[in-house]
């Protein structure tokens, strides 16, 4: 089967602290991947990308990490703001172009 | 830039009726996805159309089907709707179809009584 995850249902973080949220895939061969954020009513929100090549890759206060080795992949989020509280998911691209995502992980700032 | 817009944004339709969702790609952009997006779950891909051609489906029945316009704007049709079709339906646009990221519009919010 093919499947994208996430290990917590929901994350709560003090404002000021780093989250970090945690997805499992399973297809070896995507090569493609991606972090949405989506907050209440609204869209996905494209937050990083990261393709099957590189292990780590940075953008403003958020770090996506790649493990092949283990099909895992992570989003940090420095210095965590009450603008933060959403759920994110993370999505692989599959070979006819679409994105599989999964469940989602909702974050909740306490200021 | 406009970015992706969805109309409209919430509809109520009975069992067996049928319904059209719109979607206006971002400039630029002629490649457009729809998915589906049941509460408290991701999205699910319905299907793709680049350059007014479907271009990949999803598991879900003809019932669902879709038609993209010259200028890339698209609709999505249901027909024959059922209770479980109710969801937030999303259209995400991005400029090809060879792992580009997709950007995603608000939405529709469909409820079928």
């Amino acid at each position: 089967g093919e499947s994208v995850g996430l290990h917590l249902p929901t994350l709560s973080v003090q404002e000021g602290d780093n989250s970090i949220i945690n997805c499992a895939y399973s297809n070896s061969a995507s090569d493609y991947f991606i972090w949405y954020k989506q907050e209440s009513g609204k869209g996905p929100q494209f937050i990083i990308d990261i393709r099957s090549n590189m292990d780590k890759r940075q953008g403003q206060r958020v770090t996506v990490l790649l493990n092949k080795t283990v099909k895992h992949l992570s989003l940090q989020i420095a210095a965590t703001q009450p603008g933060d509280s959403a759920v994110y998911f993370c999505a692989e691209r599959r070979g006819n172009n679409r994105l599989a995502f999964g469940k989602g992980n909702q974050v909740v700032v306490i200021p | 830039e406009t970015g992706v817009t969805q109309s409209p944004t919430h509809l109520i339709k009975t069992r067996g009726q049928q319904v059209t969702l719109r979607c206006s790609s971002q400039s630029g952009h002629n490649t457009v996805s729809w998915y589906q997006q049941a509460l408290g779950q991701g999205p699910q891909f319905i299907f793709q159309y680049y350059r007014e051609e479907e271009n990949g489906r999803g598991n879900f029945p003809p019932r669902f089907s879709g038609l993209q316009f010259p200028n890339y704007s698209s609709e999505l049709n249901v027909n024959a709707l059922e209770l479980d079709d109710s969801a937030l339906y999303l259209c995400a646009s991005s400029p090809g179809t060879r792992q580009e990221t997709q950007y995603f519009g608000p939405g529709t919010r469909l409820l079928v009584l």
